[in-house]
């Protein structure tokens, strides 16, 4: 079964809007962990933020913001104010510690184009 | 800090023949990590180092690819012989230290491999 869902496959928005990727995610674990790297042209994976399943409170860093809600089993990431530098493969990722392993197991990405 | 480094950058080779792609983890990280990235999907863990020990191969096809990380630092992942469905991007991440589903990987460029 899938653990993560992306089902935004490709989304393109004009330079200053804002733009919502979901992630859902599927676990049977209590205790796991949610990830969001961004893959840009270049093709290195870029950590953007990790959340643990106690931590509810949504954060925001700069444009970035996240939105996890374990009711809908769900991570959303927004950014506000897209710029063109934000376009890039966007993961979302869960990892499950009773796996014994440090696994990271993730979704099928969300490309964002921000067209000038 | 110097990221993870991996080389070579890009392969093509014909299937039968084999491959080795090389990463070298940032410096004083325990656990390595090499993961497969076929195009249009999310990256998919291939093996897990905790120092010089397997901690998780299980998504390893054990018949053509092999890993070591001899010394607990640098790793090397082979394939022999390769197959046309081995065309992707081989991934290496790296993490500090093995809490347990807690750490952030940090990733390098990746090696893409083609096999004609």
């Amino acid at each position: 079964a899938q653990k993560v869902t992306q089902a935004q496959t490709e989304i393109s928005v004009v330079e200053k809007e804002d733009v919502t990727l979901d992630c859902v995610y599927e676990t049977r674990d209590t205790t796991y962990y949610l990830f969001w790297y961004k893959q840009p042209p270049s093709g290195e994976l870029v950590f953007l933020i990790r959340r643990n399943s106690f931590d509810e409170q949504n954060e925001i860093s700069g444009r970035y913001s996240w939105n996890f809600q374990k009711s809908t089993s769900s991570f959303n990431f927004t950014i506000t104010a897209s710029q063109v530098v934000d376009s890039a493969v966007y993961f979302c990722a869960l990892s499950e510690p009773g796996t014994g392993a440090n696994n990271l197991f993730f979704g099928t990405g969300t490309r964002l184009t921000v067209i000038p | 800090e110097a990221g993870v480094a991996q080389s070579p950058r890009y392969k093509i080779i014909e299937k039968r023949q084999s491959v080795a792609f090389w990463c070298n983890p940032i410096s004083g990280h325990a656990t390595l990590y090499w993961y497969q990235q076929i195009l249009g999907q999310g990256p998919k863990l291939l093996i897990q180092f905790q120092n010089n020990g397997v901690v998780d191969d299980s998504q390893l096809p054990k018949d053509r690819f092999s890993a070591e990380r001899l010394k607990g630092v640098d790793s090397t992942l082979k394939i022999q012989p390769a197959k046309l469905e081995d065309s992707a991007v081989y991934l290496c991440a790296s993490s500090p230290r093995r809490l347990r589903g807690s750490n952030e990987q940090f990733f390098g460029p990746g090696t893409r491999l083609t096999v004609l």
